[in-house]
């Protein structure tokens, strides 16, 4: 089945660091790939949009300068935290939806990275 | 936009007994209706889903059910087993082709 990679799965960094987190589709092409934040016991809140060639479509209340994305092949999403704070502490996880066509391709999620910053 | 509504938010049942869990969604254009399983600690993974031209789907011991004209739409499982024990969600993929997922269920099934 079609394989999403992530990482890293775990980031511990000091309060101002950038931390980039890549996504990649292994067995298959995603014009598109989505990141997504998820709090302890909450659900997936869908952050940005990552569109190859094209700039990413941010969701209302998400700063772009602070959460960058880059998706520079048809199989590669990152997504880089700008000047880290305690705040942005959370569980990140990339997801992928399959290129092929016809409608509604499944989506499949990376292992996610747990982000935390002292 | 979408907005994908989920309950119960937790759920015990024992062991054989089935499991249901219900959303509604917000946008009469949402055509595509997965659900994912997420165990603590790991990623989302897609169990079952169903596209809005069929009214049910199943899958062995895991079904699901669409109503559009009510919009809401069901995830069954049967013969629940303590492997199935995770958060379950719902989401709705609408005009805007992003996925909107609903709030999650906590599953427990007892031994």
């Amino acid at each position: 089945g079609a394989v999403v990679s992530q990482h890293p799965s775990r980031v511990i960094c000091k309060s101002g660091t950038s931390v980039k987190i890549e996504c990649r589709s292994l067995d298959f092409q995603a014009t598109t790939m989505f990141w997504y934040r998820q709090f302890p016991k909450q659900s997936l809140m869908l952050m940005a949009t990552s569109n190859e060639g094209s700039k990413a479509t941010y969701e209302q209340g998400v700063e772009k300068d602070k959460f960058l994305i880059n998706h520079a092949s048809l199989t590669l999403s990152t997504l880089t935290v700008t000047s880290a704070h305690p705040e942005d502490s959370s569980f990140y996880i990339c997801s992928a939806r399959e290129s092929s066509t016809g409608i509604n391709q499944p989506q499949h999620f990376g292992d996610g990275t747990r982000l935390s910053i002292l | 936009g979408e907005n994908v509504e989920q309950h119960p938010s937790t759920l015990s049942v024992q062991e054989g007994d089935s499991a249901v869990i219900k959303c509604t969604y917000s946008d009469s254009a949402s055509n595509y209706f997965p659900w994912y399983k997420q165990e603590l600690g790991k990623r989302p993974q897609l169990i079952i889903d169903i596209r809005s031209n069929v009214g049910e789907k199943k899958d062995q011991r895991i079904a699901v059910t669409l109503n559009k004209t009510a919009k809401h739409f069901s995830l069954h499982i049967t013969e629940t087993q303590p492997e199935d024990s995770a958060v379950y969600f719902c989401a709705a993929r609408g005009g805007a082709n992003n996925l909107f997922f609903g709030t999650g269920t906590r599953l427990t099934v007892i031994p």
